[in-house]
C-alpha cells in the first residue's frame, strides 16, 4: 500500500512554461516533505524541502507548495529549462521517525526546446 | 556535492553468492543510509546507521545485513544474492535525522 503517490509518470513542457509536479500522501503524520531530482546514472539530488508548519517555500525557480487538508504537495519550476529534464521524486518522513524517508515513484519531466 | 562513493559502481554476481557494496563518505554525518531503486517502486530504505555500531531496519530489509565499524564506511551485504535483489542501490547521509540527505552515485548489481 502506497504512502506516497506520484499520479503521472511523465510529463512534458516548452521550455520557459511552468512546470508542475503533483504528490499525494495518506498518512497525516508526515510534516516534512522533499522534492529530489534524479538524473540518469546519478544519485538523486536534494531540491528543495518544506515542513508542515508552512505552506509554501521558494528557492529561486523551484517552489513547494503543501496542502494539509488535502494531504498533497506540489513543485512549480518557472520557466522551465532543457537541463530540469530528469526524474523528480518527491518525499516525506514524520518526527518521530525523522530519519526515514518515504519516496514516491517518480514523475519523468521533459522539458522540449 | 556531498563527499560520497559508492563501491563498486557496477557488479554482476551468480545467485546464491554473498556480496557486500560499500558506501564511503568524507562529511562526518552522523547519519547513513542504503536505499533499492527499482521501476514502478521509487526508492526503498533498506537500512540505515545513526551513529557507529548502530543501525535499524528500513522498509526492505529482509535479505539485507548492514555495518558501520567507522563513521565514514557503511556496508550492505547481502549474504546470498538472489534474482530479485538485482537493483541500483544508493547510499545516502544526512548530518542529524532533520536534515535533507544527500546520495551517492549508486552501485549497479546484476543478480544472474
Amino acid at each position: 500500500d502506497q504512502q506516497v503517490k506520484q499520479n503521472s509518470p511523465s510529463l512534458s513542457v516548452q521550455e520557459g512554461r511552468i512546470s508542475i509536479l503533483n504528490c499525494d500522501y495518506t498518512n497525516s503524520m508526515f510534516d516534512y516533505f522533499l522534492w529530489y531530482k534524479k538524473y540518469p546514472a546519478e544519485g538523486p539530488t536534494f531540491l528543495i524541502s518544506i515542513s508542515s508548519i508552512k505552506d509554501k517555500n521558494e528557492d529561486g525557480r523551484f517552489t513547494v507548495f503543501l496542502n494539509k487538508s488535502a494531504k498533497h504537495l506540489s513543485l512549480h519550476i518557472v520557466p522551465s529549462q532543457p537541463g530540469d529534464s530528469a526524474v523528480y521524486f518527491c518525499a516525506v518522513s514524520h518526527t518521530g521517525t525523522a530519519s526515514k524517508l518515504t519516496f514516491g515513484t517518480g514523475t519523468r519531466l521533459q522539458v522540449m526546446l | 556535492d556531498a563527499g560520497i562513493t559508492q563501491s563498486p559502481r557496477h557488479k554482476v554476481t551468480e545467485t546464491g553468492t554473498p556480496v557486500t557494496l560499500r558506501c564511503h563518505q568524507t562529511e562526518n554525518h552522523r547519519y547513513m543510509y542504503w536505499y533499492r531503486q527499482d521501476p514502478g517502486h521509487g526508492l526503498r530504505l533498506i537500512h540505515y546507521s545513526y551513529g557507529v555500531k548502530d543501525t535499524d531496519k528500513g522498509e526492505v530489509s529482509d535479505g539485507y545485513s548492514v555495518s558501520r565499524s567507522k563513521t565514514e564506511d557503511f556496508l550492505l551485504t547481502l549474504e546470498s544474492a538472489t534474482s530479485s535483489q538485482t537493483s541500483v542501490y544508493f547510499c545516502a547521509i544526512s548530518e542529524s535525522s532533520y536534515n535533507e540527505q544527500f546520495f551517492g552515485p549508486g552501485t549497479r548489481l546484476t543478480v544472474l
